[in-house]
């Protein structure tokens, strides 16, 4: 079955350590996107990838980063500049072609928390 | 700019209840429209979606009507299940690659 797969699903972070989220896709997507969501709250865009080797700022982008060198991957690195990083974050991916009717599908996403 | 407003949350219900979360919207052009749905410690699901104007999305016994002239898509279910406990998000696409998405209403629903 085509889908996404986030890993790890839990993640700790001491203070000063970068930690590397993992997204994967086998759906043959272009578009890939990463969210924050923080508890009883709606969805913030992070960065997000049009195709492989390219990518944007999101809303909240400041103490991320992330790189695109395949179409199927999609990491996203918290960094130590990010001072409140304990958040679930969920990765999506959209098909390309008719962006406007077409539905983002998502990943079962990683909580990270601070030891 | 594009934004969507859902109506704040919790919502409880009695298993059987009828169920409407509101959903209104700001956009320009003719966006499609989107509810989507999250389980405990899961992603979103797409629940069910509308391209056009008096279209209506329907799915799991769930449905909304987008409706152009009150920018509204409010989903409807006439008989909730325990099992439909969960966050339900509304969302609207302008035409890029960017989905704009509703704080979301979360729903419990009692046995």
């Amino acid at each position: 079955d085509g889908g996404i797969t986030q890993s790890p699903k839990y993640l700790f972070r001491k203070e000063g350590q970068n930690v590397t989220l993992s997204c994967e896709q086998n759906l043959n997507h272009d578009a890939m996107y990463w969210y924050r969501q923080d508890p009883g709250q709606g969805l913030r865009l992070i960065y997000y990838s049009q195709i492989v080797n390219d990518f944007q700022k999101g809303d909240i982008a400041e103490g991320y980063s992330v790189s695109r060198e395949k179409k199927e991957s999609f990491p996203l690195t918290v960094t130590s500049a990010q001072k409140n990083p304990t958040a679930f974050y969920l990765c999506a991916s959209m098909e390309q072609g008719m962006p406007s009717n077409q539905p983002q599908h998502f990943g079962d996403g990683t909580r990270l928390s601070i030891l | 700019g594009n934004s969507v407003t859902q109506m704040e949350g919790p919502v409880t219900l009695s298993e059987e209840a009828f169920l409407t979360i509101n959903c209104t919207y700001t956009a320009t052009g003719y966006p499609s429209l989107f509810w989507y749905v999250q389980y405990p410690g899961e992603g979103l699901q797409l629940l069910l979606k509308a391209t056009k104007a008096d279209d209506k999305g329907s799915n799991k016994g769930f449905e909304a009507t987008y409706r152009k002239e009150t920018t509204s898509f409010h989903l409807e279910k006439g008989s909730v299940q325990v099992s439909d406990s969960a966050v339900y998000f509304c969302a609207l696409n302008t035409g890029g690659f960017k989905t704009i998405f509703g704080a979301g209403t979360r729903l419990f629903v009692k046995a």
